[in-house]
């Protein structure tokens, strides 16, 4: 199994609504990533969990939290999100940290009304 | 100016031609990933390479630490080869995950 599983592909929320984006792989490795990606713009790094640490970029809104329940696991609780936060996520891993190949997810594709 | 620059933006091929991508960088990296991204979102990472040259079919990807260039070729092109190219570096010393993204490379290959 060589995938990072997302779910779900695509979300539209309002505003006001909690819902959560879940990011799994089963390859045994020890940094998973959250990205940010708007149209025609590379992605921007949101979180690492690595080695049961999570580092988080500060420029980051609080309206975004991860959470990892376990080591194939890494959640994204969306809550009181505005329009401009409206993106591709994309989840990612890799065996050890950035110096290893890295697996993307097929991300989702979130809408902010 | 970025840290890390691609070149073309945007590039338009015959297939079967031979496409060169290039990126290159000013900051000190431990590695420099090669990635494509087809629309729809996924991202399939390439090469991840620290010196050197890389192949995989039809792709080469090489590295020139020194001039700290990389370029990312593609042999006998094809329409299935069109996406966006992406190469990411590893800033030595920077945090974990953190990759210096350039702006990426849109190829379209017309049959």
């Amino acid at each position: 199994d060589t995938e990072v599983t997302q779910t779900p592909k695509h979300l539209v929320m309002g505003m006001t609504n909690k819902k959560s984006l879940k990011c799994e792989q089963h390859m045994g490795h020890r940094a998973m990533y959250w990205y940010k990606q708007k149209a025609k713009k590379p992605p921007e790094l949101m979180f690492v969990y690595s080695y049961e640490k999570l580092s988080i970029n500060e420029s980051v809104p609080s309206r975004f939290s991860p959470e990892c329940p376990n080591s194939s696991l890494l959640n994204l609780h969306l809550h009181a999100l505005q329009p401009e936060d409206s993106a591709l996520y994309l989840c990612a891993s890799s065996l050890l940290g950035a110096v290893e190949k890295l697996f993307f997810g097929s991300g989702t594709q979130l809408s902010v009304l | 100016k970025n840290e890390v620059e691609q070149s073309p933006q945007n590039l338009t091929a015959q297939e079967g031609e031979f496409i060169t991508i290039n990126c290159s960088y000013s900051v000190g990296i431990s590695a420099l990933h090669w990635l494509q991204q087809h629309p729809g979102g996924g991202i399939v990472s390439l090469f991840m390479l620290s010196s050197g040259k890389k192949k995989h079919g039809r792709l080469i990807a090489t590295i020139n630490i020194q001039e700290k260039h990389s370029s990312l070729h593609i042999t006998a092109s094809h329409p299935r080869d069109s996406a966006v190219y992406i190469c990411a570096a590893v800033n030595y010393g920077g945090s974990q995950g953190n990759l210096i993204f350039g702006k990426g490379t849109k190829l379209s290959v017309k049959p």
